[in-house]
């Protein structure tokens, strides 16, 4: 098992040029999930997903949409880049629902937006 | 809402010392505690975590961790630590049967000295 895998590792942008950060996961897990961990403030959740076709909003869900049209994939998709979504970006996934089940993380893309 | 307090921005122990990380949790009813450790440029490795039952639990690489209820801590310790651990270690909250993830803390970057 590859486990939870992240495209791109690093990406520059500029303000206001959109992309999606791509997230997949090979262990069949229903719950998959995006942070954003920024210097001092710890993981903060953007959105989140129980299962395929069913998504919805975390702590920071502005400037960010997701979807989930298969089990295995979850892609972040930033419409319209800033620099305030400079950040590294983590994507997480689980057997279930996040307070029971041990959370794993991909490796992380660092995104700059200039 | 749930919130994480890691009081230790960073701490410095020296190789073969034993270490105690702080973690205090704000929330109503039994949380699901979590700590997790981050190596530079990795994403997180899940260490331990704890739900109910026994108040010390025990997690990978010589960790383990005490659950108080009426202290609302849950400190990460370790009786000597090795040059390999230095990383930023996160203590993380969950809310029972919820699925919108888990509440992380500011991290604690953990140094080693020879």
């Amino acid at each position: 098992n590859a486990g939870v895998t992240q495209t791109p590792k690093f990406q520059v942008l500029k303000t206001g040029q959109s992309m999606t950060l791509q997230c997949a996961q090979d262990m069949n897990h229903e719950y998959m999930s995006w942070y954003r961990q920024d210097p001092g403030m710890g993981l903060r959740l953007i959105h989140y997903s129980v299962g395929a076709g069913i998504t919805d909003q975390g702590e920071v869900p502005n400037g960010y949409n997701v979807s989930r049209s298969t089990t295995e994939d979850f892609p972040l998709r930033l419409l319209s880049a800033a620099p305030s979504q400079t950040s590294v970006y983590f994507c997480a996934s689980s057997r279930s629902g996040a307070s029971t089940d041990t959370q794993y993380f991909g490796p992380g893309t660092r995104l700059t937006v200039l | 809402a749930q919130s994480v307090t890691q009081p230790d921005i960073h701490i410095t122990v020296s190789e073969g010392a034993s270490l105690e990380l702080r973690c205090n949790y704000s929330y109503g009813a039994t949380p699901y505690l979590f700590w997790y450790v981050q190596s530079p440029g990795q994403g997180l490795q899940l260490l331990l975590k704890y739900f109910s039952g026994d108040t010390l639990v025990q997690g990978i690489k010589g960790f383990e961790a005490e659950f108080k209820r009426s202290q609302s801590s849950f400190n990460l310790r370790k009786p000597s630590v090795h040059w390999s651990d230095a990383a930023e270690y996160f203590c993380a909250v969950a809310e029972g049967g919820g699925a919108d993830g888990l509440t992380f803390g500011k991290g604690t970057h953990l140094i080693i000295q020879p």
